[in-house]
């Protein structure tokens, strides 16, 4: 199975400041096809996960521009460029390249200072 | 508008059985694979199971494997989970998710005690 490792686990952050988040695969999640199957998932205190992010840097429908996703192979990145209240929560990275299993990230906490 | 609405958890014993089930509206769901996915309180997401299309092509967390079985009503647009052998680490909040996780249901939790 792919083990997704997230860093940090916790991240403090001031309001309007930037954020990021790692993601790292434990093997390449380039499919055959020449797809990434990487995804970004949100989830604020007692909400359903949301989806932010398919395919390593595709933002879904009402996602904020601030938010970035990069990277390739192994290695991968949420940014958020300036924090808002709004973005507090657990980020989870989750891959979709080799399923099953699909496996999630141990997910980061984003709290504000 | 997607909209998932889970139902069917309770409280149940070791060993007994629960069937979950998920009422699908705003988009055609036959067109679409299925999942569900699971989080125990106060950690992180995990995968349970898959359902395709075709309802001969279902996949499971080895976790549940052999105790729990997925399927679909295309016909009711209701997606299924049926639960057996439960086990108190089955504990946790079931969340219906459509195919590539972009449209999740509100969940409904699954408590295993005595």
């Amino acid at each position: 199975d792919v083990v997704m490792t997230q860093s940090p686990l916790s991240l403090p952050v001031t309001l309007g400041q930037p954020a990021s988040i790692s993601c790292k695969s434990s093997q390449s999640l380039v499919y055959s096809n020449g797809d990434t199957y990487l995804y970004w998932l949100h989830q604020r205190p007692g909400q359903s996960p949301r989806r932010l992010m398919s395919k390593v840097s595709n933002r879904d429908s009402g996602v904020p521009d601030r938010f970035n996703g990069s990277g390739s192979g192994t290695d991968f990145t949420l940014k958020i460029s300036r924090v808002e209240a709004e973005d507090v929560g657990v980020y989870y990275c989750m891959q979709g390249t080799h399923w099953p299993p699909y496996t999630f990230g141990q997910g980061t906490k984003l709290e504000i200072k | 508008e997607v909209q998932l609405l889970e139902s069917g958890g309770g409280l149940v014993q070791p060993g007994g059985s629960l069937r979950l089930s998920c009422a699908a509206s705003g988009f055609i769901f036959s067109d679409y694979a299925m999942s569900w996915v699971r989080q125990a309180p106060g950690k992180g997401l995990e995968w349970v199971s898959t359902i395709r299309v075709s309802a001969g092509s279902t996949y499971y967390a080895n976790s549940v494997k052999g105790r729990f079985t997925i399927s679909r009503d295309n016909s009711r647009n209701t997606l299924y989970l049926q639960m057996n052998s439960l086990r108190a680490e089955d504990t946790a909040l079931y969340y219906c998710t459509t195919q590539n996780f972009d449209y999740w249901g509100l969940g409904t939790l699954v408590t295993v005690s005595s």
